[in-house]
């Protein structure tokens, strides 16, 4: 079992869908990464979170460190969300970047 | 450009051969990452430098792989003797103090 779950892997939404990608994880944590790569691109940081909620335009990013979980949440999608998003964890007692990652999920937004 | 800087962006070399990927990351950052993401998986974690010392290079897969930084801000990492299975993108990040991390474009290594 990985230490870093996603779901679902893959994700077609109709455009303005609002979307939820959900990331597990097994370990404990001192952050949670979220992350997005669109094909043949490189990565950009979304959200860094340790605790509550945080939110970027249509982004949303919830963490309950209890029951290690975190949502990223997109509203009234767009194709140019179509990208990968990856779930990244930085446990505990480690720096920042050594970061155990998630598969990603693969969203696909047709207008 | 004031984003990290990855070269080069695309290398086809012959099983056996020596490469060197090079990162150029964001003036000030003293963390640098390296990172290795083979086809339809995500990444894992390579090494990471704080300043001119690897303070840990646990994601090394074994002795052919190795990394640089001389000088506290370019990096490279260098394979020995490449092999099929390393064919992969080699993502470079750099980080703030507060844990925020810079993205390079990745090199995309392919052994043939």
């Amino acid at each position: 079992k990985n230490e870093v779950e996603q779901s679902p892997q893959n994700l077609t939404a109709q455009e303005g869908e609002f979307i939820t990608i959900n990331c597990s994880y097994s370990v404990g944590i001192s952050a949670l990464h979220w992350l997005q790569q669109h094909p043949g691109g490189g990565i950009v940081s979304l959200f860094m979170l340790s605790s509550g909620k945080k939110k970027h335009g249509r982004l949303i990013a919830t963490i309950n460190i209890q029951e290690k979980h975190s949502s990223l949440h997109i509203t009234a999608s767009h194709p140019r969300d179509s990208a990968v998003y990856i779930c990244a964890v930085c446990p505990g007692g480690t720096s920042y970047g050594k970061l155990t990652f998630g598969q990603g999920t693969i969203l696909t937004v047709h207008p | 450009g004031a984003g990290v800087s990855q070269t080069p962006s695309n290398k086809v070399t012959e099983k056996g051969k020596y490469v060197e990927l090079r990162c150029d990351p964001i003036s000030g950052h003293t963390a640098l990452y390296w990172y290795r993401q083979s086809l339809g998986q995500g990444p894992e974690f390579l090494i990471y430098f704080q300043g001119t010392g690897a303070a840990d290079d646990s994601g090394l897969p074994n002795d052919r792989f190795f990394a640089v930084r001389p000088e506290g801000s370019v990096s490279t990492l260098k394979i020995q003797r490449t092999e099929r299975g390393d064919s992969a993108v080699y993502l470079c990040a750099s980080s703030t103090p507060t844990g925020e991390l810079f993205f390079g474009e990745g090199s995309r290594l392919t052994v043939l």
